[in-house]
């Protein structure tokens, strides 16, 4: 079975800009959540989505959204870009909207970068 | 304020050792546990997790221990293989798993043949 699939792996892009990062989940995992891992920091949560509908938010500006589609794949969207979003975005899958019975799965992430 | 820590942000072992990786929360509510692995350019993986209803899990070469009391975890692998050589990281989630990960920060982990 495929995992966690995120596209594109890499991409630059300067300030002012809006980036849309991609995500495929698991076969059959309804669950999306996004995470941004800034060098030498572990992941930190932005969103999680279930059945299409957000169901977390971390502490992240107004400037990031999301989306899950019909087919459980989902788009992170980043606006009017800084240098401090510079990260690798991480996106995982786990088949419900909570992971106790089997963790979160996920992607190798996007590292983006901000010149 | 981080309510994950991880205060050694690197550790060395010769290879055949024990290595011990630990892990610091400070949110009472927090009750799922996770250790993920991460190596360069790749995706955190999946290592081990642990309810706070035990206070320890194994599974072959990894052995997580949970002492809620002092709100700390830790990480042994026994024996230590060179391809454990990565990052390290400790995670946390409150109801059951039902809400987001929060992670530590990370612990390097250098196994040396």
């Amino acid at each position: 079975d495929a995992g966690v699939t995120q596209s594109p792996t890499h991409l630059i892009k300067t300030r002012g800009q809006h980036v849309t990062l991609r995500c495929s989940p698991i076969s059959g995992h309804k669950s999306v959540s996004w995470y941004q891992q800034v060098l030498g920091q572990g992941p930190q949560f932005i969103f999680q989505y279930y059945e299409k509908e957000e169901r977390g938010r971390g502490n992240f500006p107004d400037r990031f959204s999301a989306r899950q589609f019909p087919n459980y794949s989902s788009e992170l969207n980043v606006n009017a870009l800084l240098l401090g979003d510079s990260a690798l975005y991480l996106c995982a899958s786990s088949p419900a909207a909570g992971q106790r019975i089997k963790p979160q799965h996920f992607g190798d992430g996007t590292r983006l970068s901000i010149l | 304020d981080q309510q994950v820590k991880q205060n050694s942000p690197s550790l060395s072992v010769q290879e055949g050792r024990i290595s011990i990786l630990n892990c610091d929360y400070t949110n009472s509510m927090f009750d799922y546990f996770l250790w993920y692995k991460k190596y360069p350019a790749e995706g955190p993986t999946f290592l081990i997790s642990i309810s706070s209803i035990k206070d320890k899990n194994e599974d072959g070469r990894f052995t997580v221990f949970l002492n809620k009391s002092a709100k700390h975890l830790s990480l042994h692998i026994v024996p230590s293989q060179p391809g454990d050589s990565a990052v390290y990281f400790c995670a946390a989630s409150e109801g059951s798993g039902n809400t987001p990960l929060v992670f530590g920060k990370g612990t390097r982990l250098s196994v040396i043949a």
